[in-house]
C-alpha cells in the first residue's frame, strides 16, 4: 500500500459525459502527479501541481482539467468522454518535484 | 529530447532462472533521476529503485540488482533466481521528464 487513495476504483460512463476523479496524496506529500495507461500509448504524464499551483503539463488534452485543493486532494476532470479515453488513470505523489513518486492504486475508465 | 527504451517487450523464464531487463535512455540534463517499477497483474505501479544519475554505484537488493553505466546510458535491472510472484510489467522512468519507458512483460513460470 503506497498511501496514495483514488475512487473510484472503476468508472463506466457513455461517450459524451463528464466524470471527475479523485486522489489523496500520501501524508506530507505535496505533490500529485496524473497519467494515463492505455494499450497502445503507454504510461502518458499528463500534470503535476504542487502545493496547489500547477507545476508542469504533459499531453493533456484541452478537454480535461485538474486542481489540487487547500488539502493537497486532487481531482482531474475529464470531459466530452471519447471511446479513446477509456484507460487506467493513475495519480501519484511525491514530498517535492524531483522525489520519488508513489502510485495510486489507479482507476480504471470504460467509456462506452 | 527525452526518450526511454526497453527494447524487450516481453521475456518468459522458469523459475530460478535469471533475468536480466534492459533500459535504455536518452537525455540531455546533466542531472537526471532513473527510476524502475513493477506492475503486477493486479495492476498498481510499485517503486522499486531510483538512481540519482550523479551516483554510479551499482546496486543490490535481496534477489534484485540494479547496473547503472552513464557511458552506456543503461540502467538494466537483473533479477536472480526469480520466482512465480516476480511475474508483472517493469517499467524503467526517466525523471527531470515524466517520460516512462514502454514496459517489459516478465512471465515467470513454475
Amino acid at each position: 500500500d503506497s498511501g496514495v487513495t483514488q475512487t473510484p476504483k472503476h468508472l463506466i460512463t457513455a461517450t459524451g459525459q463528464r466524470v471527475t476523479l479523485r486522489c489523496s496524496p500520501r501524508s506530507g506529500d505535496l505533490s500529485v502527479y496524473w497519467y494515463q495507461q492505455s494499450l497502445d500509448q503507454g504510461l502518458q504524464f499528463l500534470i503535476q501541481y504542487y502545493n496547489g499551483e500547477e507545476r508542469a503539463k504533459g499531453n493533456i488534452l484541452e478537454r480535461f482539467s485538474a486542481q489540487q485543493f487547500p488539502d493537497l486532494h486532487s481531482e482531474l476532470n475529464l470531459s466530452s468522454l471519447e471511446l479513446g479515453d477509456s484507460a487506467l488513470y493513475f495519480c501519484a505523489s511525491s514530498v517535492q518535484g524531483v522525489d520519488t513518486q508513489y502510485f495510486g492504486p489507479g482507476t480504471r475508465l470504460t467509456v462506452l | 529530447a527525452q526518450k526511454v527504451t526497453q527494447a524487450q517487450t516481453e521475456i518468459s523464464v522458469v523459475e530460478k532462472e535469471d533475468v536480466t531487463l534492459d533500459c535504455v535512455y536518452e537525455t540531455r540534463d546533466t542531472t537526471y533521476y532513473l527510476f524502475w517499477y513493477k506492475q503486477p497483474p493486479s495492476g498498481e505501479l510499485v517503486f522499486l529503485i531510483r538512481r540519482n544519475s550523479f551516483d554510479e554505484q551499482n546496486e543490490i537488493s535481496g534477489r534484485y540488482s540494479w547496473n547503472f553505466q552513464k557511458s552506456t546510458s543503461s540502467f538494466n535491472f537483473t533479477i536472480t533466481a526469480s520466482q512465480v510472484v516476480d511475474s508483472a510489467v517493469y517499467f524503467c522512468a526517466l525523471r527531470l521528464s515524466f517520460v516512462f519507458g514502454p514496459g517489459t512483460r516478465l512471465s515467470v513460470l513454475p
